[in-house]
Order: C-alpha cells, then sequence, then structure tokens
C-alpha cells in the first residue's frame, strides 16, 4: 500500500521568503512518482512539479523545487520568492508502480500556505 | 478545447437519491479519473477509465459507477447517496494509460456535493 504523510497542516511565509512544506511516502515499489499540486480556493489542483523514483536530479520548475531523499522517503516542495498568489492548498501525491496500482494516484492531507504582505 | 469543465459545480441531494456528475475532458485525453475529496482532506481515487473501459477502481463500493464515452466525456454515478458522501468530486484526465508521468493529470474544478 501507498501512504503519503503532510505533517504540516498549515503554514505561514512572508512574501519574497522561500518556505518548504514536508512530505514523505511510503511504498514497496522500485519505480514511483511524486507530484506536488496547487489547490487554490476555486477547487480544481493545478500540477507543480513531478520527480521520478530513478530521477538523479532534483526536480525544478521556476520557482518551485523539488527536495527528493529517496533514502529517507521525503519530497519536500520548496517555494522561492513567495507571492500572495502563492496562497492555497499544497497537496504531495504519489503515482505507484506494482504494488500502488499504475492508476491511482495517493494524495496527502495536504499544507495550506498562507503568503503573508 | 483546452482544460476539464465539470459540472454541475454545486449540487444538493437528499439521502437515497442518485446523482450523475458530468465531466468533459480534453481533446485527446482517452484517460479519466475520478477523485472524492471530503472537506479537510486530500483527494481519494474513485476509479479511472481508458478507452471507456475502467482499468482501476479505489476502495468505494459498486454504487459508485463511470462511464466514459468516445468524444472524452465521462460520467460519475452515485445510487443511494448518503450523508458522507457529500464531497467535491474531481475528475483528472491525461493522454494514454502509461507513457511519461511528467504529463500529469489535468484537473477539473470539480462538483460540490451535498447531500442532506
Amino acid at each position: 500500500a501507498q501512504k503519503i504523510t503532510q505533517t504540516q497542516p498549515g503554514m505561514f511565509v512572508q512574501e519574497k521568503e522561500a518556505v518548504t512544506l514536508d512530505c514523505t511516502y511510503d511504498t514497496s515499489d522500485q519505480s514511483y512518482g511524486l507530484f506536488w499540486y496547487k489547490q487554490p480556493s476555486s477547487g480544481e489542483m493545478i500540477f507543480l512539479i513531478y520527480q521520478g523514483s530513478y530521477d538523479e536530479q532534483n526536480a525544478t520548475e521556476g520557482r518551485y523545487s523539488l527536495n527528493f531523499q529517496k533514502a529517507r522517503k521525503s519530497a519536500n516542495l520548496v517555494i522561492s520568492a513567495s507571492q500572495l498568489g502563492d496562497s492555497a492548498m499544497y497537496f504531495c501525491a504519489m503515482r505507484g508502480g506494482l504494488s500502488g496500482g499504475y492508476q491511482k494516484v495517493t494524495f496527502g492531507t495536504g499544507t495550506k500556505l498562507q503568503v503573508i504582505p | 478545447e483546452t482544460g476539464v469543465t465539470q459540472s454541475p459545480t454545486h449540487l444538493i441531494k437528499t439521502r437515497g437519491q442518485q446523482v450523475t456528475l458530468r465531466c468533459s475532458s480534453q481533446s485527446g485525453h482517452n484517460t479519466v479519473s475520478w477523485y472524492q475529496q471530503a472537506l479537510g482532506q486530500g483527494p481519494q481515487f474513485i476509479f479511472q477509465y481508458y478507452r471507456e473501459e475502467e482499468n482501476g477502481r479505489g476502495n468505494f463500493p459498486p454504487r459508485f459507477s463511470g462511464l466514459q464515452f468516445p468524444n472524452y466525456s465521462s460520467e460519475l454515478n452515485v445510487n443511494a447517496l448518503e450523508l458522507d458522501d457529500s464531497a467535491l468530486y474531481l475528475c483528472a484526465s491525461r493522454a494514454g494509460t502509461g507513457g511519461d508521468p511528467r504529463n500529469g493529470y489535468t484537473f477539473g474544478s470539480g462538483t460540490r456535493l451535498t447531500v442532506v
């Protein structure tokens, strides 16, 4: 079975500062993918960044980077230079392999980020 | 056509009733997944359809069923509604069933279902 754990229900960050959102995962699969999604109050899930389990480099997408530590099973999201528009719920998610089901994406419980002017 | 459109945006139903939620996927997206997101929780996988056939299912009872049509639209049907079915229902689509997972799912804005 796959599991995603996000231990920070809520986070505050000052505008223009960097913030790290924590995510740990558990899976018995060797091949898997990790995602971060942003969910504003409108409800839609916006894809931010992806990290494959065999990727040697940490993923980066603009202001987003994923701090992937495979041995510790962690996949933290780092947002640099926070903007007011970054205020939203952030979900860590995993798409598994043979045991987890290739089709299924497992989500964590989310972290509510609030950017303070 | 771009994006994923879900209808209706909000819905109120009575316990025991049946409901159909609709999703219109992006052209070329032949894989669609449905998720249930209870208040304050992350989305939970209900099932996935690929080329009009269900090819994956989460821990949801059979009263949750779906259909996918050749025109990239799909439906989620829930029978015998229960109070705990109140949630945001999200539809997500992508092209293909395998391939590069960097081609992440495109989500709709969801249908908020309230069962009273």
